[in-house]
């Protein structure tokens, strides 16, 4: 079975600074995606960004980006120029690539705060 | 384009009561997962459905079911409510073919009394 692990359950943060979001994960398989999940207090769960296991160039989204370690089994998110409302629950989450008709399996999530 | 819409947005029920849940895929997209997420917790799978049949299960009892029909939509349903199904439920879409993005409704908070 595939686990997610977050290890820090909050972290807070200036406006404008850059912080990084710690995930583990475990699987015995080799074809997987990683998914970064944002879930502001409106509760709606919004797709940040995604890693294809067989890349091996990290993906970027504007100020995201992510660091895949894939030996180690690490997937962090690294948040640039925060900004107020990236203030959510930021989830890390796992997809066996075996077509579309897998599950996702998450983390317990961090809480992030930016601060004016 | 109208995201994943679910409803009622919220709901509140009595111990032993059933309840049923909605889910209007994205347009497109035609499997639809549902997750259960406990207050503080990450979501966790309790199933998926395409082409209107059950495709894959989590580790949930039998109370819970599902349908879906052939508009994509889905339903949820939970038989004899525990206190401890209280939670908010997600809905999920994604297309079955290739991407594996899964795009989430705003949930429904359901609270069990």
């Amino acid at each position: 079975a595939q686990t997610v692990t977050q290890s820090q359950p909050e972290m807070s943060v200036q406006e404008a600074e850059t912080v990084t979001l710690s995930c583990t994960y475990d699987t015995s398989e080799s074809n997987y995606y990683l998914f970064w999940y944002k879930q502001p207090p409106s509760r709606q769960m919004i797709l940040v960004i995604r890693q294809e296991a067989y890349k091996q160039q990290n993906a970027t989204e504007n100020r995201f980006s992510v660091n895949f370690q894939k030996a180690a089994k690490s997937f962090s998110l690294k948040i640039s120029d925060s900004q107020l409302g990236d203030t959510a629950m930021y989830f890390c989450a796992f997809m066996l690539g075996q077509g579309g008709s897998e599950k996702l399996v998450f983390g317990k999530g961090m809480k992030l705060t930016v601060n004016p | 384009d109208a995201g994943v819409t679910q409803s009622p947005t919220h709901l509140i029920k009595t111990r032993g009561q059933q309840v049923t849940l909605r889910c209007s895929p994205k347009s497109g997209h035609d499997t639809v997962s549902w997750y259960q997420q406990a207050l503080g917790q990450g979501p966790q799978f309790i199933f998926q459905y395409y082409e209107e049949e059950e495709r894959q299960r989590g580790n949930f009892p039998d109370r819970f079911s599902g349908h879906q029909f052939p508009n994509y939509s889905s339903e949820l349903n939970v038989n004899a409510l525990l206190l401890g199904d209280s939670a908010l439920y997600l809905c999920a879409s994604s297309p079955s073919w290739g991407a594996y993005e899964q795009y989430f409704g705003p949930g429904t908070r359901l609270t069990v009394t």
